[in-house]
């Protein structure tokens, strides 16, 4: 397997843009959880789904942020309009069985909000 | 309030010496607990986890943890650092009832010389 995917691997845009990051979890996982990643919050949960249901956003920042998953091998994580303090890694992974059993991490996508 | 420390935010070894990085969470119930690493444009690795059972926990590239109920804590430790272990550790943590809720601890970056 390839592992997670995820893409692009960079974004640069500018304030007020719409920004998507997508991601293909491992297939057969059935749990697939969004991260952020900055200096300041250090690594944070976002939100995480089963069986491409959204279960915890209790992570998400602000309603500029949504995620979806419209089937098994596929979800992706929007903002809306983008501002500078988003800039960060943002990871995600999956496992399954959930918290049992390892996250594997994608490579991240590295965003920067000018 | 919930929470996992790494007290230190970066250490330095040299090649071949000890190593033992430092642990310790805050939560109502012993949590599950787990030790990532990442390296540098990477996403996390698991090294180990630990649930219950055997307090000393083997994980892979040579690491162990140990968890010590009466202090809270789950340092990790390696009898002999490569260079190639070179990277960022991250503590995470879960509690029982959701072990999808995972919160990581800031991080220590280890830096080996040669």
């Amino acid at each position: 397997d390839a592992g997670v995917i995820q893409s692009p691997r960079h974004e640069v845009t500018e304030m007020g843009q719409e920004v998507t990051l997508r991601c293909k979890p491992i297939s057969g996982h059935d749990y697939l959880f969004w991260y952020r990643q900055t200096m300041m919050r250090g690594l944070e949960l976002l939100i995480y789904f089963n069986n491409n249901v959204p279960i915890d956003d209790s992570g998400m920042p602000e309603d500029r942020f949504s995620a979806k998953m419209p089937n098994a091998s596929f979800s992706t994580l929007k903002i809306q309009p983008s501002e500078p303090r988003d800039s960060a890694v943002y990871f995600c992974a999956s496992s399954s069985r959930g918290g049992y059993n390892e996250q594997f991490f994608g490579p991240g996508t590295r965003l920067t909000v000018l | 309030a919930q929470s996992v420390t790494q007290p230190d935010i970066h250490i330095t070894v040299s090649e071949g010496a000890s190593l033992e990085l430092r642990c310790n969470y805050s939560y109502g119930a012993t949590p599950y607990l787990f030790w990532y690493v990442q390296s540098p444009g990477q996403g996390l690795q698991l090294l180990l986890k630990y649930f219950s059972g055997d307090t000393l926990v083997q994980g892979i590239k040579g690491f162990e943890a140990e968890f010590k109920r009466s202090q809270s804590s789950f340092n990790l430790r390696k009898p002999s650092v490569h260079w190639s272990d070179a990277a960022e550790y991250f503590c995470a943590v879960a509690p029982r009832y959701n072990n999808n809720d995972m919160r990581f601890g800031a991080g220590t970056r280890l830096t080996v010389k040669p």
